[in-house]
């Protein structure tokens, strides 16, 4: 089966500016995840989607990133305005459900300057 | 929430030496831990995992421990191979209704030929 795909690969912004990053899942996976990975640390979860409803998103800074999933599908994930520390490699990973093992997908490199 | 520390953060082996990576976690309700293995600049890939009901799971070279009442889980390795060399991740699954994994801080392996 086809895996998780991510794409841009690598983006680079100047900070303030906007960002998009797009995710499609792997087919029938209901669970679609968004993950920030600082380097060095692990993967931190950011927002979790069931179908196209949001399941948590405690750890999402609202008030510059926003996701959504509206067809329950593909994903987007947004960066409005960009600061230094977002630079990290930004991973979405889909699951058949929340209780089965996750699929990463390659990650998106971003770096603020 | 949920907390995970891990031990060590880097660790070097000689080839066919044995390896061993220890994590604890807060939440005494988390019952999934799974180990990802991330080779450089790809994507984290589940390489073993454990449920609560399980003391120890073993899948060739590799085996997971865990320990509820001390709430740490153990990955051993042995055999090593010098394609062995990765960065991995411990996580845990929280107890909540959306079951996020939170990630230890990873652990960088180096096997030594």
């Amino acid at each position: 089966e086809a895996g998780v795909a991510q794409s841009p690969r690598y983006k680079i912004i100047e900070k303030r500016q906007s960002v998009a990053f797009w995710c499609n899942p792997i087919s029938g996976h209901a669970t679609l995840y968004w993950y920030q990975q600082i380097l060095g640390q692990g993967p931190k979860l950011l927002i979790q989607f069931q179908n196209n409803g949001v399941v948590d998103d405690s750890q999402l800074p609202k008030d510059r990133f926003s996701a959504e999933r509206l067809k329950g599908v593909d994903s987007t994930l947004k960066i409005q305005p960009a600061k230094l520390e977002d630079s990290a490699v930004y991973l979405c990973a889909s699951s058949f459900s929340n209780r089965d093992e996750q699929y990463f997908g390659p990650g998106t490199r971003l770096t603020v300057t | 929430g949920e907390n995970v520390e891990q031990h060590p953060s880097t660790l070097s082996v000689q080839e066919g030496d044995s390896a061993v990576i220890k994590c604890t976690y807060s939440d005494s309700a988390s019952n999934y831990f799974p180990w990802y293995k991330q080779e450089l600049g790809k994507r984290p890939q589940l390489i073993i995992d454990i449920r609560s009901n399980v003391g120890e799971k073993k899948d060739q070279r590799i085996a997971v421990t865990l320990n509820k009442t001390a709430k740490h889980f153990s990955l051993h390795i042995t055999e090593t191979q010098p394609e062995d060399s990765a960065v991995y991740f411990c996580a845990a699954t929280s107890s909540g209704s959306a079951r996020q994994l939170t990630f230890g801080s990873g652990t960088q392996l180096t096997v030594l030929p």
